[in-house]
C-alpha cells in the first residue's frame, strides 16, 4: 500500500540554524501539506500547496517558513533560523482529490 | 474559522468493553467528519470517516455516528482491545475540498486488560 515516507526521523539542530524536512508523497496525489504537533498537543494546521503553489497557510506559518516541490515527488519544509519553540513533532500529508489525508511518520525535530 | 471540542480528554476502560468519544465543531458548513488514531511516536492514521449525507458508518469494531443539526459526531469502538490503546482525534473538514483538517485536542483511550 502505498504511503507518505518523510526524513530525518529525529533532527537536532541549534537555535538559529536553518533545517529542511523532507516527505516524499504518495505518487498520484495532489494536495500536500505540513502540520506540526508540540508534545502533548493537538496538531496542528502549518501549510497547504497545490499546483505549485501554497494555497492557505495558518498564523504559525511566518516568514521563518517556507515550502517547495523542488522535482515533483518531494516536498520540503524549511525553517530558516529555528528557534526553541519550533521544537515539536512535524507530519506531512497528502490526499488525491477525497478529503481523506494520508500521514507520514513524521519527523521529531529538536531544538537546541 | 472552525472551532472543535473532543470529550473525554482521556478514557480508560476495560478490555472487552465500549469507548465512546464526542467531537462538537461549529463551522455549519463543515461536510466531511474524519477520526484518526495516533500511536505513540506515529503520525495519525485514518480509521474511519463520514460525510455529511450519512448519520451514521460502521467498519466491524468501530462506528461514527453523525448530528449535523446538533453539530456533532462521536466515535464508538466495540469489544475493546489493548491494541485499541492510543490516542483519537476527531479533525472535520469545511465545505471547500481544500481547506486543511482541523482537529480536537485528542483523546487518550487506555484499554486496560
Amino acid at each position: 500500500e502505498p504511503e507518505v515516507t518523510q526524513t530525518p526521523s529525529h533532527q537536532v539542530t541549534q537555535m538559529g540554524q536553518e533545517v529542511i524536512l523532507r516527505c516524499v508523497p504518495i505518487s498520484n496525489h495532489l494536495y500536500f501539506y505540513w502540520y506540526r504537533q508540540i508534545l502533548g498537543q493537538k496538531v496542528e494546521f502549518l501549510v497547504s500547496f497545490y499546483n505549485n503553489e501554497i494555497s492557505e497557510k495558518s498564523e504559525i506559518f511566518d516568514d521563518q517558513f517556507s515550502v517547495e516541490r523542488p522535482d515533483g515527488s518531494n516536498f520540503t519544509l524549511k525553517i530558516r533560523s529555528t528557534k526553541l519553540e519550533d521544537s515539536a513533532m512535524y507530519f506531512c500529508a497528502s490526499r488525491l482529490t477525497e478529503n481523506e489525508q494520508f500521514f507520514g511518520p513524521g519527523t521529531r525535530l529538536t531544538v537546541l | 474559522g472552525e472551532n472543535v471540542e473532543q470529550h473525554p480528554s482521556t478514557l480508560s476502560v476495560q478490555e472487552g468493553d465500549s469507548a465512546v468519544i464526542k467531537c462538537t465543531y461549529s463551522d455549519s458548513a463543515s461536510n466531511y467528519f474524519p477520526w484518526y488514531k495516533q500511536e505513540l511516536g506515529k503520525g495519525p492514521q485514518l480509521i474511519i470517516d463520514i460525510r455529511s449525507n450519512v448519520g451514521e458508518k460502521k467498519d466491524q469494531r468501530i462506528a461514527v455516528t453523525l448530528n449535523k443539526t446538533a453539530k456533532h459526531f462521536s466515535l464508538h469502538i466495540t469489544e475493546t482491545q489493548p491494541e485499541d490503546s492510543a490516542v483519537y482525534f476527531c479533525a472535520p473538514l469545511g465545505s471547500s475540498g481544500n481547506t486543511p483538517l482541523v482537529f480536537g485536542k485528542g483523546t487518550r483511550l487506555s484499554v486496560i486488560a
